[in-house]
């Protein structure tokens, strides 16, 4: 079955440090998305980044990065010089399309705190 | 701004009630699904709508049921209200052609 683990709960960090959220994903589909959402109080999810499974090209935007591994099946996100904005839950999420249904298997997210 | 609007923002309800949650599409967004997030937890599919049909659900009893109309936008109705459907309500739509899933910023339903 498809499945998402992020086995970091909370991290807290200080401001400035470096941080990376772990992300571990089990499916059968060849074909299949990666993304991860950050929560902030308000609850919206807000799209941070998107990985097709032939992509694994990683990335660097800014403060963030990204490293995807088929090998490991693993997609973890790096946030560097962490500020208290950054203070939010992140959810990494795997598309799943079944005979006409798309939809995400979220994990259970990981509560991140930047403390100043 | 991801052009997903859900109203109302906080429902409180008591058990065994009904409540019927909306949600407006982003324009152009023939398919909507919606997400049932308890609290600490990542968001649940509940269903798909495309072309006013279900066409896809999750593990949800069938108390919790949905529409969507011609102007794709959708609803969310639950009967008979329990305790543990206190959550987080998130409404999201796409294109067919579309991977990413836009999200609405949700209804927090509390059933007391």
């Amino acid at each position: 079955a498809q499945k998402v683990t992020q086995a970091q709960t909370e991290i807290s960090v200080v401001e400035k440090e470096d941080v990376t959220l772990d992300c571990v994903y089990e499916t059968r589909d060849t074909t299949y998305y990666l993304f991860w959402y950050k929560q902030p109080p308000s609850g919206e999810l807000v799209f941070l980044i998107r990985r097709n499974s032939f992509d694994e090209q990683n990335e660097i935007s800014g403060r963030y990065s990204w490293n995807f591994q088929k090998s490991t099946s693993s997609f973890n996100f790096t946030i560097t010089a962490s500020q208290v904005v950054d203070s939010a839950v992140y959810f990494c999420a795997l598309s799943e399309n079944t005979s006409g249904t798309y939809k995400y298997i979220f994990g259970t997210g990981t509560r991140l705190k930047v403390l100043a | 701004e991801t052009g997903v609007t859900q109203s109302p923002t906080h429902l409180i309800k008591t058990r065994g009630q009904q409540v019927t949650l909306r949600c407006s599409s982003q324009s152009g967004h023939n398919t909507v699904s919606w997400y049932q997030q308890a609290l600490g937890q990542g968001p649940q599919f509940i269903f798909q709508y495309y072309r006013e049909e279900e066409n896809g659900r999750g593990n949800f009893p069938p108390r919790f049921s949905g529409l969507q109309f011609p102007n794709y936008s959708s609803e969310l109705n639950v009967n008979a209200l329990e305790l543990d459907d206190s959550a987080l309500y998130l409404c999201a739509s796409r294109t067919g052609q579309n991977e990413k899933l836009f999200f609405g910023s949700g209804t927090q339903l509390s059933v007391l």
